[in-house]
This record gives structure tokens, sequence and C-alpha cells, in this order.
């Protein structure tokens, strides 16, 4: 069983469309986070949430909103897409919000033309 | 910001031989952690190491922490081309915004 799943792997959309990514985690963590990854490699918190609240929100766009309907789920969406969103998107989780290792899904490549 | 460093940036050897990877960071940490990165997939937790902690080992890795020189190292014995990844440090600031924040990475090819 997958631990941290993400849908879609691979996303191509145009300039100011809208879209969401899904994250789900089986493990019963508690926490949840957004991660974007650019092309250099360099990796980037952008959300945070503990039991469906959210704890850490990045200096990211109000463009990104994102939203945990329950424990297991955090997804992502994203408004007015725009050239530098491409990214990669990672969604990951931990047992809790301190001192503990995370679990990251495969990631979605999204890429905006 | 980004807190950690790796140095090198990349590093290629032929395997059988180790490989070492250096991470150095600015401010007082709770706990450094190291992660692999096969390309096209996701991160995989390797060790976390906390602050009064000197060393650590998992199989074939050995992590070292001198906090008084703010730097960490990763040591694979005995590469394989398995390991073949991208390599990174991760630190959780003390008094930080409970987060994790990675360095660039290291990006490691073994050659058969």
């Amino acid at each position: 069983d997958t631990a941290v799943s993400q849908t879609p792997k691979y996303l191509v959309t145009q300039m100011g469309n809208d879209k969401s990514i899904k994250c789900e985690q089986n493990l019963g963590h508690d926490t949840m986070y957004w991660y974007k990854q650019d092309s250099k490699k360099f990796l980037k918190i952008m959300f945070s949430y503990n039991n469906k609240e959210l704890i850490i929100n990045e200096t990211v766009p109000n463009r990104f909103s994102p939203k945990s309907p329950d424990k297991a789920h955090l997804n992502l969406h994203i408004n007015s897409l725009e050239l530098g969103d491409s990214a990669v998107y990672f969604c990951a989780s931990s047992q809790g919000h301190l001192s503990y290792e995370q679990y990251f899904g495969p990631g979605t490549r999204l890429t905006v033309t | 910001s980004q807190q950690g460093e790796e140095d090198p940036q990349a590093l290629s050897i032929q395997e059988g031989e180790n490989a070492t990877m250096n991470c150095s960071y600015k401010t007082s940490i709770n706990n450094l952690q190291w992660y692999r990165q096969n390309s096209g997939r996701g991160l995989v937790h390797l060790i976390l190491i906390r602050s009064n902690e000197r060393e650590k080992h998992s199989g074939r890795l050995r992590v070292t922490l001198d906090t008084s020189k703010k730097s960490s190292s990763l040591l694979i014995t005995a590469s394989r081309a398995a390991d073949t990844a991208s390599y990174f440090c991760a630190t959780e600031e003390v008094g930080g915004a409970q987060k994790l924040v990675f360095g660039q990475g290291t990006r490691l090819t073994i050659n058969p």
C-alpha cells in the first residue's frame, strides 16, 4: 500500500487556469505538508497542517489555498496559474510536527504554458 | 530562507568507494535530517540526528553532527549503483516555525 499518494502525477495547463492537486496518507499521521521543488531541486515548504489546523503558511501567494477535509487528506488548489508556478509539488506527512521524520509522496509535476 | 548548504553540489565515485557529503547550517537546531531523492521520485528519510547526538549509524550510513561548527556529514560506505541519487540535509531550527529547512542537495553518481 502506498503511504503518501498524490494525484495527478503530471499536470499540464495554461496560464490563468485553476487546478487542484490531491494528497492522501494512510499512515495515521497527524501532520501533513506541501512543498515546492524548483528546477534547481531547491525544496521549500509551503504549508503545514496539524490535525486539520494550519500551522505553517509560508510567504506563498494567496492564489494557493490548501484544504484539509480530514487528517488523512491535504489538497492544494491553485488559482490563476502563472508560468512561475511550474515546479514539482510534494505532499508529505509526519507523526507530529516537531522532530519527526517526514514521508513524501511521489510528487506532481506541474507545467504551466 | 535556505538554512542548510550541502557540499559538494555533485560527487561522482566508483562503485565500492565511500561517499562523503557535508552540510552546513546557520542557526541553532533541534535536529538535522538526511533525505535521499531518486530521479523523478519523492524524498526518502534516511537518518534523524538530534542536537545532543554526535554520531548515528544506519546500515552503510554514518551521520555526524558538530553543533559547534554547525555542520553535519553523511558517509555512505561501500557504495552501490543504487545509491545514485540526490541527498539533502534538512534542519529544524530552535524556536523556529516548526518546519524543516532543506539544503540544495548533493547529486551523487556511482559509476559501475
